[in-house]
């Protein structure tokens, strides 16, 4: 199956930094997702994004797909975005392949 | 519009017995995926669930099983658990079974087995 590396695996910041997160898959896939679990453990859908880039406020994504790896950009971080930032990805078949995390702990 | 809702939220069970999680959809999704996360790891694939039938199985013994039914919310059944069992177990639901779907999480059952 599709293999999922992310780095960091853990990562500090002051607020008001900026970061990347990376994602690494195996092989070609048809979805790529991240997500961003909070402390009591449920999941948030950040972005879908098979290809190409997408933004939403702070956050931005970009794959490519050619080159197999997913960013995740997060500008201006506050202590809110600490959490465990996953991505999961699909090939062929449905199952949904997860990285490690990356840790995210940001400071005030 | 209430998202994936799961329960119950925490529970403790002892080795060697039985337990059953549950699980609704969001509204308007018909399909229903389950997933183990032990500590420190990301999400691990068990099954899913698609017009009351299994349709796709991670790598998981027997002793995990589930159930969908015709509200499309779902069950999951873990018999003779193991302390490695103990775990957070999470449902997702997609409209479908394309790889293509944006698929959302319920908040998650914390599984204790001592």
């Amino acid at each position: 199956g599709i293999q999922v590396e992310q780095s960091p695996p853990d990562l500090i910041l002051q607020e008001g930094a900026n970061s990347t997160l990376r994602c690494n898959f195996s092989d070609s896939v048809n979805n790529l997702q991240w997500f961003h679990q909070n402390p009591w453990g449920q999941l948030i859908n950040l972005f879908y994004i098979p290809s190409g880039t997408k933004q939403n406020g702070r956050l931005s994504a970009t794959t490519v797909a050619t080159e197999r790896y997913s960013l995740l950009y997060i500008s201006s971080s506050q202590t809110t975005d600490s959490g465990v930032y996953f991505c999961a990805s699909q090939g062929g078949s449905y199952i949904p392949t997860f990285g490690r995390g990356t840790s995210l702990i940001v400071h005030p | 519009d209430a998202g994936v809702t799961q329960s119950p939220t925490h529970l403790i069970k002892t080795r060697g017995q039985q337990v059953t999680l549950r699980c609704s959809p969001k509204s308007g999704h018909d399909t229903v995926s389950w997933y183990q996360q032990a500590l420190g790891q990301g999400p691990q694939f068990i099954f899913q669930y698609y017009e009351e039938e299994e349709r796709q199985r991670g790598n998981f013994p027997d002793r995990f099983s589930g159930h969908q039914f015709p509200n499309y919310s779902s069950e999951l059944n873990v018999n003779a658990l193991l302390l490695g069992d103990s775990a957070l177990y999470l449902c997702a639901s997609s409209p479908g079974t394309v790889s293509g779907n944006t698929i959302y999480f319920g908040e998650g059952s914390w599984l204790t087995v001592v």
